[in-house]
């Protein structure tokens, strides 16, 4: 079936730092992926989305670009801020009315 | 638009007590599902329902049951809790079709 797979964390990074969280899929067809993060004590909420290959999602200086050569969709940010620290989640959606599919996250804290 | 609603908020049972977890949507959404979200294993679906009468099972249905009589509603009820079911508890929604999966803001569940 369909599969996310995301570095592991945690990530700790200084203010201003270059930020990449690595995103691999594995599925059948033509998913859409998705970033979502979550702030401490709160749900989670949608930060990109890519529908199809080449596409880049961008949001709050963070970026990813679907790659179907490469099965990934990495997650970057040029200079990260202490606000950034989160549970970043790499997910997939397959075709038809399927079940949106979660990577384990990965725990980003950013120190000034 | 209050979005996706959950109650209670945090709740303490004991081992062999039931309870109902609650889920609304006012965004007349037809895809609804529930998580739990453990440390070290991301989200983890339970159940999912493609619209009102419509349910099915996820990855970890053991413990719990759903229905779905109306769009609006999509309650998650524990039959006789354990400890293991000691998590928080995600409650989504999306449009049929749609992509972007709107979440709650999570329900905490401590099982003695």
């Amino acid at each position: 079936g369909d599969s996310v797979t995301q570095m592991e964390g945690p990530v700790t990074l200084s203010e201003e730092a270059f930020l990449t969280i690595n995103c691999t899929y594995t599925a059948t067809g033509y998913p859409s992926l998705f970033w979502y993060v979550q702030y401490p004590g709160e749900g989670l909420q949608l930060l990109l989305k890519a529908t199809k290959a080449d596409d880049k999602g961008s949001n709050k200086g963070f970026e990813a670009t679907y790659r179907k050569e490469t099965t990934s969709f990495h997650l970057e940010k040029g200079s990260v801020q202490v606000s950034d620290s989160a549970v970043y989640f790499c997910a997939l959606l397959g075709s038809g009315n399927t079940p949106l599919v979660f990577g384990k996250g990965t725990r980003l804290s950013v120190i000034a | 638009n209050a979005g996706v609603t959950q109650t209670p908020k945090f709740q303490v049972l004991k081992t062999g007590q039931s309870m109902t977890l609650q889920c609304a949507q006012d965004m007349n959404h037809e895809y609804m599902s529930w998580y739990r979200q453990d440390p070290g294993m991301g989200l983890r679906l339970i159940h999912y329902s493609v619209g009102a009468g419509i349910t099915d099972q996820g990855e970890v249905p053991n413990g719990y049951n759903v229905s779905r009589s109306t769009t609006e509603d999509f309650p998650l009820r524990l039959l006789s809790a354990a400890p293991s079911q000691t998590s928080v508890y995600f409650c989504a929604s999306r449009p049929g079709g749609g992509e972007t999966q709107y979440f709650g803001p999570g329900t905490r569940l401590l099982v003695l």
